[in-house]
């Protein structure tokens, strides 16, 4: 199963509007980390948050980190054509483990 | 794409063929990965590379083999390709362990096994 799960799986905004994706995982992590999918494009890391941190910014992005209830969000705000994307967040698998897993995504379309 | 190159970026093949996708970075990174993505299972770690000749499975490792002479080339290769390897397949490389540090991407090969 996948240690990061994204929700929604599709959001559908205005140009301009704020978007919020979350992501639910399952063990304790080091860190975790959001990238960017464009269509038919490699992903395109966007953000990288540590255990021990609880909000981070970047731009137009926020991320925050809820290590208690094993859960991180994505905040984009006023959103842009160009953010029209898949949205993935990837953990370690096990604070052991050297490898990270991706969730399925959610896939965001900024409507004009 | 931070210096990574995938060769050949579209093929079509035969089930049973062999098939070799290339991996080209000019990053100088250590770790290097192979991925794999398909709907409704995002992507999935193949094998991974730490170093030059070192070498692991991931999640997906059945059915695949890697090799890694050197430190910028890392080819994945199937031995005999299935339809269920059809797939986009993604390389990726990082300076550092990935779960540390962010990962670039290539730009992907889409490959189609009839």
């Amino acid at each position: 199963s996948q240690q990061g799960e994204e929700d929604p799986q599709a959001l559908s905004i205005q140009e301009g509007e704020n978007a919020t994706m979350n992501c639910s995982y399952k063990t304790s992590i080091n860190n975790l980390q959001w990238y960017r999918q464009n269509s038919g494009r490699g992903l395109v890391h966007l953000i990288l948050i540590r255990s021990n941190e609880r909000e981070k910014h970047s731009g137009r992005l926020r991320v925050t980190l809820d290590t208690s209830k094993k859960s991180s969000s994505l905040l984009i705000t006023a959103s842009r054509a160009a953010d029209t994307a898949s949205y993935f967040c990837a953990t370690d698998a096990d604070r052991g483990a050297q490898k990270l897993v991706f969730g399925q995504g959610t896939r965001l379309t900024i409507n004009p | 794409d931070a210096g990574i190159t995938q060769s050949p970026r579209h093929k079509v093949t035969e089930t049973g063929t062999p098939v070799t996708l290339r991996c080209h970075q000019t990053e100088n990174h250590r770790y290097m990965y192979w991925y794999r993505q398909d709907p409704g299972h995002g992507l999935r770690l193949i094998h991974y590379s730490y170093g030059v000749k070192d070498t692991d499975k991931g999640e997906v490792s059945d059915g695949y083999s890697v090799s890694r002479s050197k430190t910028e080339d890392f080819l994945l290769t199937l031995e005999s390709a299935t339809s269920s390897q059809t797939s986009v397949y993604f390389c990726a490389i990082s300076e550092g362990l990935a779960v540390l540090n962010e990962q670039f991407f290539g730009p992907g090969t889409r490959l189609t096994v009839l």
